[in-house]
């Protein structure tokens, strides 16, 4: 069974914490990406990358960076967490090639107090 | 820009009955469009992927219709069960970008 595991369900972290969320895929998929969703927001791009090392900025990449070392794994970074950034983190990958469609993981539920 | 509407934005229904969730996109120029579901604190599971060139796709009662010059998808669940209660999202995608999501369908189905 094909997936992306997000390594927390639910994550509380204090204010100015550097914080690391981490996907995995086992698809060998190309593309990855980083979303948060916010009731009444729905889903807003952060992040994603085609390839590993690469990466570019999504709808709202602010106070986030991200890592791609290898092709498996894409991790976001919260530099030093906020509470506005309590949200529901939500990782996907997609095939590079024809047309495939998105897999996500779990979610991770963070809460910054 | 593309825009991704669905409605009505909550729906609830008896068990039994048979419903259609509705999704339109206002750029007709799409590569393909994912039905999902969300149950809450959950991730998105897919439900179906309809390409461009299919008209629909059909996974046990769900079938998913796309008629992409009136930029619209329909998402028609038979005999609905409480266990499809849950938020359905529609999202679609141009070729060489990345998916844009609608709001999502929240959906109760009342024993």
């Amino acid at each position: 069974d094909v997936k992306v595991t997000q390594s927390s369900r639910y994550l509380v972290k204090r204010t100015g914490e550097k914080v690391f969320l981490e996907c995995v895929q086992d698809m060998d998929h190309e593309n990855m990406f980083w979303y948060r969703q916010d009731p009444g927001l729905g889903l807003r791009l952060i992040y994603f990358s085609y390839d590993v090392k690469m990466k570019e900025k999504g709808d709202i990449p602010e106070g986030y960076s991200v890592s791609r070392e290898k092709k498996e794994r894409f991790s976001l970074i919260l530099e030093s967490a906020s509470t506005n950034q309590t949200s529901m983190y939500l990782c996907a990958s997609r095939s590079g090639t024809g047309g495939g469609g998105y897999t996500f993981g779990s979610g991770t539920r963070l809460t910054v107090v | 820009k593309q825009e991704v509407t669905q409605i009505p934005a909550a729906l609830s229904v008896p068990e039994g009955e048979n419903l259609v969730l509705n999704c339109s996109f206002t750029d007709s120029a799409i590569y393909n469009l994912q039905w999902f579901r969300q149950d809450p604190g959950k991730g998105l599971t897919s439900l179906l992927l309809i390409q461009s060139s299919q008209r629909e796709q059909t996974s046990g009662r769900l079938n998913a219709s796309l008629d992409k010059s009136s930029g619209r998808s329909t998402l028609y669940i038979a005999a609905s069960q409480p266990g499809d209660s849950a938020t359905y999202l529609c999202a679609v995608r141009k070729n060489g970008q990345n998916f844009v999501f609608g709001p999502g369908t929240r959906l109760s189905v009342l024993p």
